[in-house]
């Protein structure tokens, strides 16, 4: 069975500082890897992915995330933090089989202070 | 409209009674999945729809809860006999997944059910 784990209900972190947000998956086989953000108010979207390739994945707002299979991580990260990125964040994993679902985790609240 | 439209907005029943919940998913999307989410907490996976194979009803918590689906269009979520338990926020999406290969999910607003 799949699943996906958020160790931290919340991160604090100063502007302008670095940013990191854990993910930890368990998976058959090979994972497809995300990151979504939730802002207050509106819809889910789309951070961005890992299929395969370049450990280090490049998302949208400045976000990237790097995958580790040994560590079967794939932790969200940004070298500096703008207030603007406060908001919820939910990493989410599915097997490379086609009749996989795509399950989240429980989510981290990240809160940027000035 | 150009992305996933959920209907009702919001929505609020009493105990006991039936809700059916809209998704109208983005035109091509074979995949679609619906989510519960709980005030202030994650997303629970509720089932997921691929093209015409029979869906994954894995995560529906009771015989409550069902959904149709017709083609690789609109799907409605029907819970009947509510309970306050059930009060959240159905969120649909969709995705143009296919075969091995994935997609991000687009989501919907959200359908905010509230039980009394």
């Amino acid at each position: 069975a799949q699943s996906v784990a958020q160790p931290e209900d919340q991160v604090n972190v100063a502007e302008g500082n670095p940013l990191t947000v854990k993910c930890t998956y368990s998976v058959s086989g090979n994972p497809y890897l995300f990151w979504y953000v939730q802002y207050p108010n509106r819809g889910l979207q789309f951070l961005l992915k890992y299929i395969t390739g370049d450990n280090l994945v490049k998302g949208s707002y400045g976000f990237e995330a790097e995958f580790n299979k040994s560590q079967t991580s794939f932790h969200l990260k940004k070298p500096s933090a703008l207030v603007s990125d406060s908001a919820l964040y939910f990493c989410a994993v599915r097997s490379y089989s086609s009749a996989s679902k795509i399950i989240f985790g429980s989510g981290t609240r990240l809160s940027i202070r000035p | 409209g150009a992305g996933v439209s959920q209907s009702p907005s919001n929505k609020v029943t009493e105990k006991g009674k039936d809700v059916e919940l809209r998704c109208d998913p983005i035109s091509g999307h074979t995949a679609l999945y619906w989510y519960r989410q709980r005030l202030g907490q994650g997303l629970e996976f509720l089932i997921y729809f691929q093209g015409n194979s029979a869906p994954d009803k894995s995560g529906l918590p009771s015989d409550r809860f069902s959904a149709e689906r017709t083609g690789e269009s609109v799907s409605t979520l029907t819970i009947q006999r509510t309970q306050q338990e059930d009060s959240a926020v159905y969120l649909c999406a969709s995705s143009p997944q296919r075969g091995g290969n994935t997609g991000e999910l687009f989501f919907g607003e959200g359908s905010r059910l509230t039980v009394l």
